[in-house]
């Protein structure tokens, strides 16, 4: 079955970037329909959606990010990856990355995040 | 961006007890709306989507209403795996965003 798994360095310091990929597997990342996405949680607190990617490289992002977020697809490895740069401690959480699914029922389209991987934390500090 | 409201933040009820959470949108987003369930050090696991619609396996006691910009997700007879925090999340506009979440805990 479909599975996806972050990865990527769990520190980072102040003012930098933070680079994390999405491996995906059991699966097509070129697959027509689906976005891909991530989406994070600071500790103990809610889930905050970063962007989203389509396998030709169309993208969406969060609002309050999109200043700061780059996120990119590389089809040949089925990956798909997130860079935030000048991160500051905010920045902390785990990061989650996500298959945005479909129900087509018959005039619309209904979308989810059906698919998550586990989560990898990423700590900002210096 | 569409702005979603969780009510309550958080909930004690006892097993077998009958629950109820809200989920309010700033704008009208018809049935576009979806519910999610985590558990500590867990992912979110995607319960319910089109505001009524159970993704396949989600028992049967969970259920979900509403349209527009009131929602309600219900847990008929809780058991001892419903406990967790519940997010609702609108997906009206191509803006994801998500409610605060709702902790439900054992009374």
């Amino acid at each position: 079955q479909l599975q996806l798994q972050e990865s990527g360095p769990g520190l980072v310091k102040p003012s930098e970037t933070l680079s994390l990929t999405c491996t995906v597997s059991g699966g097509s990342i070129s697959s027509s329909s689906y976005y891909w996405g991530w989406i994070r949680q600071p500790p103990g607190k809610g889930l905050e959606w970063i962007g989203s990617i389509y396998y030709s490289g169309s993208t969406y992002y969060n609002s309050s990010l999109k200043s700061r977020v780059t996120i990119s697809v590389d089809t040949s490895k089925n990956q798909f990856s997130l860079k935030l740069n000048s991160v500051t401690a905010a920045d902390t959480a785990v990061y989650y990355c996500a298959r945005r699914g479909y129900n087509y029922a018959g005039v619309v389209y209904y979308y989810y995040m059906d698919v998550w991987g586990k989560g990898t934390t990423v700590t900002v500090s210096s | 961006d569409i702005q979603m409201t969780q009510s309550p933040s958080s909930l004690s009820a006892s097993v077998g007890d009958r629950v109820t959470i809200t989920c309010r949108a700033s704008q009208s987003i018809s049935s576009y709306l979806n519910w999610y369930q985590q558990k500590p050090g867990k992912a979110p696991k995607f319960l319910i989507y089109a505001a009524s619609s159970l993704q396949s396996g989600v028992p049967s006691r969970f259920s979900g209403s509403g349209s527009g910009t009131d929602f309600t997700l219900t847990i008929s007879s809780l058991q001892p795996e419903d406990f967790a925090t519940y997010y609702c999340q609108q997906s009206y506009s191509t803006l994801i965003t998500f409610g605060q979440g709702t902790r439900l805990e054992i009374k």
